[in-house]
Parts: C-alpha cells; structure tokens; sequence
C-alpha cells in the first residue's frame, strides 16, 4: 500500500496571507490528524477527522481549519499567517481513533 | 487532561550496551501507549505499542500502570538504532485521533 502522502512539501509565504496544505490517506484509512512540530513545542495536536466530520481539536486558534473529502484526502487551511506559524506540519492517517497511526513526510512551512 | 513526560533529551550508549528511554505518562483512565521513531532524513514511524507486546527491532516495552511508565528497552543497542525516539498516548473518551507526545529522546549509539 502506498504510505501516506503531503503536498506540497515546502512553502514560504509572507505574514497576513493563508496556506492550504493537502494530505493523502493510505487506502481505506478513514481518520486524518493533523499535527505541528516545532522545536519548542514539540508535537502538537491539531485536530482529526473521521468520514469528513472533524470530530476532535487541539488548543489552536480558529485561524487554523480543516476540512476532509469523501475520499479521505484532507486538508488544512491557516489563515492569516504569523511567523509564529512557521512549522513542520505532519498528517496522518488510521483505521480508528485508537489505532495506531502512519505519518506523512510532513509539510515544511516557513512564514517570512 | 493527559501528558507524556521523557525526561532525557539526549542518550548516548556504546555499541552492544543495553539501552532504556524513559516514558512517564499521567493519565486517569486507561491509556494506549506507543513509541515511534525518526531515523535521519525519515518520516515518523511507529516502533510499537503496548497492547500488541511485541518485540520490534530488539525494542520491548512494558506499559507499568503503577509507576504510570512505559520505558523503551534493548538489550544490545546498534548503530542502526540511532534516532529520535517519541513516546506518545491516546485516551479513550471523545479523544479521537488525539496522540499526546513526549518531548523525544535524541539516542546516539557510539561504535
């Protein structure tokens, strides 16, 4: 089975502008986290999404959505960007709430 | 609300010596626990987890609901094994696909 995949991998964007970054499922996987990983705070959880129903959230501001499709592929939307935003953010996808789950490559995003 | 402590941030180990990365959690309720790794230049990938009681790698890990741990282990470590190693857990309730993760534990096997 093909692993799960992000795109696109890098981005710069400027402050005050939005990015949508895209996340491909392994086949037949239904739920999609999403995570951002910096250096200080580690790995933290954005939200999930289960059957295009966002059913879980982390303590991100409201600049910070998603969506999913009825195929599985999510995506996240960060609106008006802060350099603070500057991140790797990784998605991933399960069976299950609790099973365990497979990363993407991640997406390398650098806010200037 | 749930939290996965690592205290080591950085282990360094011999080639061949046993090696073990500490995982505290703190948790009321009855939490699946996971250790994932990142070899260089790799995408995160999950090591093992507790209900399975696997051996992967050489890697066990038994989850200790009394001390609240799940401590990584290996008996002989390998150069190979060098990497970030995370644990991380997953409450039951309406925490869907929630991972909480530690901080990671960088290991650097020496030859």
């Amino acid at each position: 089975k093909a692993g799960v995949t992000q795109t696109p991998r890098y981005l710069i964007k400027t402050r005050g502008q939005q990015v949508t970054l895209s996340c491909s499922p392994i086949s037949g996987h239904r739920s999609v986290s999403w995570y951002q990983q910096t250096p200080g705070q580690g790995l933290q959880f954005l939200f999930e999404y289960f059957s295009e129903t966002q059913r879980n959230k982390g303590n991100f501001p409201g600049r910070f959505s998603g969506r999913q499709f009825s195929n599985s592929r999510s995506e996240m939307n960060v609106s008006t960007l802060e350099l603070g935003d500057s991140a790797l953010y990784l998605c991933a996808s399960s069976l299950g709430s609790r099973a365990e789950q497979y990363f993407g490559p991640g997406t390398r995003l650098t806010v200037t | 609300a749930q939290r996965v402590t690592q205290p080591e941030k950085l282990l360094s180990v011999f080639k061949g010596a046993p090696v073990e990365l500490k995982c505290n959690y703190s948790y009321s309720g009855s939490p699946e626990l996971f250790w994932y790794v990142q070899y260089s230049r790799q995408r995160l990938q999950l090591l093992l987890r507790h209900i399975s009681r696997e051996s992967i790698k050489g890697f066990t890990a038994d989850l200790n609901k009394g001390e609240t741990s799940f401590h990584l282990k290996k008996p002989f470590a390998q150069e190979e094994d060098s990497a970030m190693y995370y644990c991380a857990l997953t409450a039951g309730g309406t925490s869907y696909g929630k991972l909480t993760f530690g901080q990671g534990t960088i290991l650097t096997v020496h030859p």
